[in-house]
């Protein structure tokens, strides 16, 4: 079946020490995103990409850093996490035509020591 | 400016109907509505489109007000696998596609 699989699907790390979230489609689809959503709040985005074109939120932090080396492809990069960071982080993707659902990822559940 | 959902949160029982609120500060292309129980990602339930079809299942439907930017969910005949947090997710008119989500509501269905 075609999906949207993230990985880890837990992930624990320390404060300070860098993490990568990795996330894959196999539905062909030209728009990814990546979301944070922290407890009993909304997701949030932090950033998407259209194709390889990358669309920053203007308040996403700095410390947060996005990959998307082809189109099946997208990481996120937290460089210096911190206990705020704990969050679930949702990737997503959708069709490049406006007007489509999206599909998610089961997300990636991070937990900073 | 995130979208505002009403209520915050409501209980049902098996068979009653709801009906879940969204309202935009900004013009609207569209508006999603996704469903997603706790610990699992958000899924997708339907979406509305400016000037377009409504699309939906069959006992879960939804209206769209273009000029007073809202957007309403309805439930009818609720079950207990309905019970979850619906999030309604709003693309502004002239951005590029990128889903804005509500506040969220919290629904919970009992016997």
């Amino acid at each position: 079946d075609a999906m949207v699989i993230q990985n880890p699907r837990y992930q624990v790390t320390q404060f300070g020490k860098p993490v990568t979230l990795s996330c894959s489609q196999t539905l062909n689809h030209n728009v990814m995103y990546w979301y944070q959503q922290k407890s009993s709040q909304a997701p949030k985005l932090l950033f998407h990409y259209y194709d390889k074109d990358f669309n920053n939120e203007a308040d996403t932090p700095d410390n947060f850093q996005s990959r998307r080396p082809n189109t099946s492809f997208c990481f996120l990069d937290i460089r210096s996490p911190g206990l705020g960071d704990a969050a679930m982080y949702l990737c997503a993707t959708s069709r490049v035509d406006r007007g489509n659902g999206y599909t998610f990822g089961s997300g990636t559940r991070l937990t900073v020591v | 400016q995130q979208p505002v959902q009403s209520p915050q949160a409501v209980i049902l029982r098996e068979g009653e109907d709801a009906v879940i609120n969204c309202s935009s500060s900004k013009a609207l292309y569209s508006v999603h509505w996704y469903r997603q129980k706790h610990g699992e990602a958000p899924v997708f339930l339907m979406i509305l489109l400016k000037g377009g079809e409504q699309k939906g299942h069959e006992k879960i439907s939804a209206s769209f007000n273009e000029k007073k930017q809202q957007s309403s969910l309805y439930l009818t005949a609720s079950q207990l696998s309905y019970s979850g947090t619906y999030f309604c997710g709003t693309e502004s008119s002239g951005t590029a596609s990128k889903l804005t989500f509500g506040t969220g509501t919290r629904l919970q269905v009992t016997l």
